[in-house]
């Protein structure tokens, strides 16, 4: 099983819709959870981290984290078409072995 | 403006040439760190720094090698590339040990071995 699964898509929403995105991951150690949205030949940029479970809003983004299911989604509310980018979800746990592991990425089309 | 910067953006090499990918901050970011972008294996952490002189591997540090002997910079060397290391390759820098250096990212380098 692989440490971080991410659905790749492609998922394609109407402009002003709810978008949900979804990781799941096995490994219990995981503590931090960070977003990032890729545009197309672009470096990732981070939207958001948050720590353990519990929810974090930023504007019309916010994460969740279920640590009990091992499962973190964003939520994009009214999306834009400028949010059509491939978003990544990456995972880190605390002390130890502090490696960052990044989801493979969901490609999503927002259509005005 | 906040950055980071690599160089070149594209290279095409020859297997066995040594090379050095540059990377520099200009955010006094004490962590710094470095990626391989592949087509269905995702983004994966190759090396990152804590502070200068100090480097610990990510998940696939086989193949390369980084210094980090002032802040601003990171390099990535490939001292004796092969075609398994053509890949799209990202550095990035952040100032908390939360992303561990990922941040900011650069534009990329887009290297191809031949």
């Amino acid at each position: 099983q692989k440490e971080v699964e991410q659905d790749p898509g492609p998922l394609s929403v109407p402009e002003g819709a709810i978008v949900s995105l979804n990781c799941t991951y096995s490994n219990s150690a995981f503590q931090y959870f960070m977003w990032y949205r890729q545009y197309s030949r672009k470096g990732p940029e981070l939207l958001m981290y948050t720590y353990s479970s519990g929810n974090k809003e930023d504007g019309r983004f916010t994460a969740q984290v279920d640590k009990s299911s091992k499962y973190i989604s964003l939520f994009i509310r009214d999306s834009q078409p400028s949010d059509s980018a491939t978003y990544l979800c990456a995972m880190k746990s605390q002390g130890g072995s502090e490696k960052l592991v990044f989801g493979k990425g969901t490609k999503l089309t927002v259509n005005p | 403006e906040a950055q980071v910067t690599q160089n070149p953006r594209y290279l095409i090499t020859v297997t066995g040439k040594k090379l050095t990918v540059t990377c520099s901050q200009n955010m006094n970011h004490e962590y710094m760190s470095w990626y391989r972008q592949d087509p269905g294996l995702g983004l994966r952490q190759i090396y990152y720094s804590m502070n200068v002189e100090v480097t610990d591997k990510g998940d696939v540090p086989e193949g390369y090698k980084v210094s980090r002997k002032e802040k601003r910079n990171f390099p990535l060397i490939l001292e004796s590339p092969s075609p398994n290391q053509t890949s799209l390759y990202f550095c990035a820098s952040s100032h908390t040990r939360t992303v561990l250096g990922a941040a900011f990212f650069g534009q990329g380098t887009r290297l191809t071995v031949v």
